[in-house]
């Protein structure tokens, strides 16, 4: 059965600090994953995908992401961290034979001045 | 502009009591979701519909139902409601193509006392 797991229920960084939020997955077959964000108060908003072709995708908010086959990882990334980047952060792998979606527990960034 | 609506953002009801909470999505996707989102546990799969008149159990279906009549809404029935129920509840949809990336509605907080 598919899963994801975000090891970080919380991370805190210093804005203009790098990030790197986890996820790892379990899916038999090549997976659609993608990161959503959730401000407060605020429905789930689609940062970036990932389904082929090249390993490291750019979203939006200058977001990146690398699927690494051999980790089952599709981890986050930002260069430096804004203090509007502070939310709760979801991975989710995608099941290709149909339309679902399996999130994982989600991370709840911080970020402090 | 697209977009998927829900009301209403706040409820408060009484246990035993039958509530429907309404999902209206002008983006005419086929594809559409309730989750229900608790601390701890991510977003969770109530039900799910791949078209008019289908409808398909999610993870955590119990007590719940859908119907669906026409492509833009999707109307999510907690038949008596339980204080195991007072939760967050998103719709979402999305298109049955190239990725199929979810649109979220901004959520309905529902409190069973």
């Amino acid at each position: 059965a598919q899963s994801v797991t975000q090891p970080d229920i919380h991370i805190t960084v210093s804005e203009g600090a790098s990030l790197e939020l986890r996820c790892n997955y379990s899916y038999g077959a090549t997976p659609y994953l993608f990161w959503y964000v959730q401000s407060p108060g605020q429905g789930l908003q689609l940062l970036l995908k990932y389904f082929s072709g090249d390993t490291l995708v750019q979203g939006i908010k200058g977001f990146e992401a690398e699927f690494k086959r051999s980790q089952s990882s599709f981890n986050l990334r930002k260069p430096s961290v804004h203090w509007s980047d502070a939310a709760e952060y979801f991975c989710a792998v995608g099941d290709t034979g149909g339309f679902k979606t399996i999130f994982g527990a989600g991370t709840r960034l911080f970020v402090k001045a | 502009d697209a977009e998927i609506t829900q009301s209403p953002r706040h409820k408060i009801t009484e246990t035993g009591r039958q509530v429907t909470l309404a999902c209206h999505q002008t983006w005419n996707h086929n594809n559409m979701f309730w989750y229900r989102q608790d601390l701890g546990h991510g977003l969770r799969l109530i039900h799910y519909s791949y078209g008019v008149q289908d409808t398909n159990k999610g993870e955590v279906s119990d007590g719940y139902s859908v119907s669906r009549s026409n492509t833009e809404d999707l109307p999510l029935t907690l038949e008596s409601a339980a204080s195991s129920q007072t939760s967050v509840y998103f719709c979402a949809s999305s298109v049955d193509s190239g990725g199929y990336e979810q649109y979220f509605g901004p959520g309905t907080r529902l409190t069973v006392t």
